[in-house]
């Protein structure tokens, strides 16, 4: 399997304008993760599925955020409009959480760096 | 949700065992200790991860005292490709997302 897939890898854009973020998780994958890090505020969840439901979008910071899963291999993150303060490394994660014993592993993706000038 | 409390930072020289303890007070039964690594612009990776006792594997081995109200990372031998970030979490499946501040740790040649 080729892992988490993001795209793209940097985004470099204007305050204002619309920002969309892509994630294919992991096949089989039943949940799917979308973190942001920064220097100030760390590794943050921002929302996540179960079965391409949303589950829990306490995370996301504002109304501008807004996140989709129309299917199982395909997710996106949208920022509208974008601000300075959004710049950071937006990652996916996909996981399954399964195993005997129960194995909280996720799998990251590469990330998405982020840039609002 | 379990809080965790680990050390900002750390130090060590290449060749020395490093030991880093992550404090998870609250930590409830069905809870589980993960710990994951992350190096310069990667996401995290999965380390180790254990309910009590030891849990040893090619990379790691994690010691939690009977009460789990702690848990010791151990990484023996560190190399220079050890430097990275490691994060502590606490919980069972969903409720195992909160990946705090984490310890950069700091391995010198």
């Amino acid at each position: 399997d080729a892992g988490v897939i993001q795209s793209p890898r940097h985004e470099v854009t204007e305050m204002g304008q619309e920002v969309t973020l892509r994630c294919k998780p992991i096949s089989g994958h039943d949940y799917l993760f979308w973190y942001r890090q920064t220097m100030m505020r760390g590794l943050e969840l921002l929302i996540y599925f179960n079965n391409n439901v949303p589950i829990d979008d306490s995370g996301m910071p504002e109304d501008r955020f807004s996140a989709k899963m129309p299917n199982a291999s395909f997710s996106t993150l949208k920022i509208q409009p974008s601000e300075p303060r959004d710049s950071a490394v937006y990652f996916c994660a996909s996981s399954s959480f399964s195993g005997t014993p129960l194995r909280n592993e996720q799998f990251f993706g590469p990330g998405t760096r982020l840039t609002v000038l | 949700l379990a809080k965790t409390t680990q050390p900002i930072s750390m130090d060590s020289y290449e060749g020395q065992e490093v030991n880093i303890t992550c404090s998870h007070n609250n930590i409830a039964t069905n809870d589980y200790i993960t710990w994951y690594q992350q190096f310069p612009s990667q996401g995290p990776r999965f380390i180790i991860q254990g309910y009590k006792t030891k849990v040893t594997n090619e990379v790691a081995s994690l010691f939690i005292p009977a009460d789990r109200k702690s848990s010791t990372l151990s990484l023996p031998r560190v190399s220079l490709s050890d430097t990275a970030v490691y994060y502590c979490l606490v919980g069972a499946g969903r409720r195992a997302l909160t990946f705090g501040s984490g310890t950069r740790l700091q391995v010198q040649p």
